[in-house]
């Protein structure tokens, strides 16, 4: 069965630090990629998304992603991180046919230091 | 232009009592889904739109969920004789339904809680 695992629950860093989310996923052929974010109470923003072409993709916020096929990877990455970026991040991947419904990981929780 | 709303944002109930939850997609997009998210977990997938189609209810936890969707637009969540194991944010989403990849677009929730 098709899975997204994010192995990291809850992330900590300082303000200004890099950061980097990391995600895999497990299907026979190279599915469509997401990064969400979900603030305290809200519903989910999309961050970037990976269909095809470049593997390394710009998103909202200072965020990208860079796909690695051979890994099974999307990882989520930011040079310098906000106060503002604390919230939960979700990973997901749809799919080229079947159902369009996404596959979420778990989620990672991430607090930002001053 | 208008997000995908959802209404109530919050609802509280007894057990055994019978829920809706509506969803409005954003104009144009022929593709709906729920979702729900339990505490401290991930989003599960519930239930599937698109457009005049049989809906995917494959993701449903047990017959007491249903759901419709009025006209291709609005739907309601329905959830019958409310268990406390139904407690969790059950989200909304909709897409414009492409064959390159859909993106799809959140509203912000409804909270259910069964006491």
């Amino acid at each position: 069965a098709q899975s997204v695992t994010q192995p990291d629950i809850h992330i900590t860093v300082s303000e200004g630090a890099s950061l980097e989310l990391r995600c895999n996923y497990s299907y026979g052929a190279t599915p469509y990629l997401f990064w969400y974010v979900q603030s305290p109470g809200q519903g989910l923003q999309l961050l970037l998304k990976y269909f095809s072409g470049d593997t390394l993709v710009q998103g909202i916020k200072g965020f990208e992603a860079e796909f690695k096929r051979s890994q099974s990877s999307f990882n989520l990455r930011k040079p310098s991180v906000h106060w503002s970026d604390a919230a939960e991040y979700f990973c997901a991947v749809g799919f080229h046919t079947g159902r369009r419904a996404l596959t979420f990981g778990s989620g990672t929780r991430l607090q930002v230091q001053p | 232009g208008a997000g995908v709303s959802q209404s109530p944002s919050n609802k509280v109930t007894e057990k055994g009592k019978d829920v809706e939850l509506r969803c409005d997609p954003i104009s144009g997009h022929t593709a709906l889904y729920w979702y729900r998210q339990s505490l401290g977990q991930g989003l599960e997938f519930l239930i599937y739109f698109q457009g005049n189609s049989a809906p995917d209810k494959s993701g449903l936890p047990s017959d007491r969920f249903s759901a419709e969707r009025t006209g291709g637009s609005v739907s309601t969540l329905t959830i019958q004789r409310t268990q406390q194991e139904d407690s969790a944010v059950y989200l909304c989403a909709s897409s414009l339904v492409r064959a390159a990849g859909d993106t799809q677009y959140f509203g912000p929730g409804t909270r259910l809680t069964v006491l």
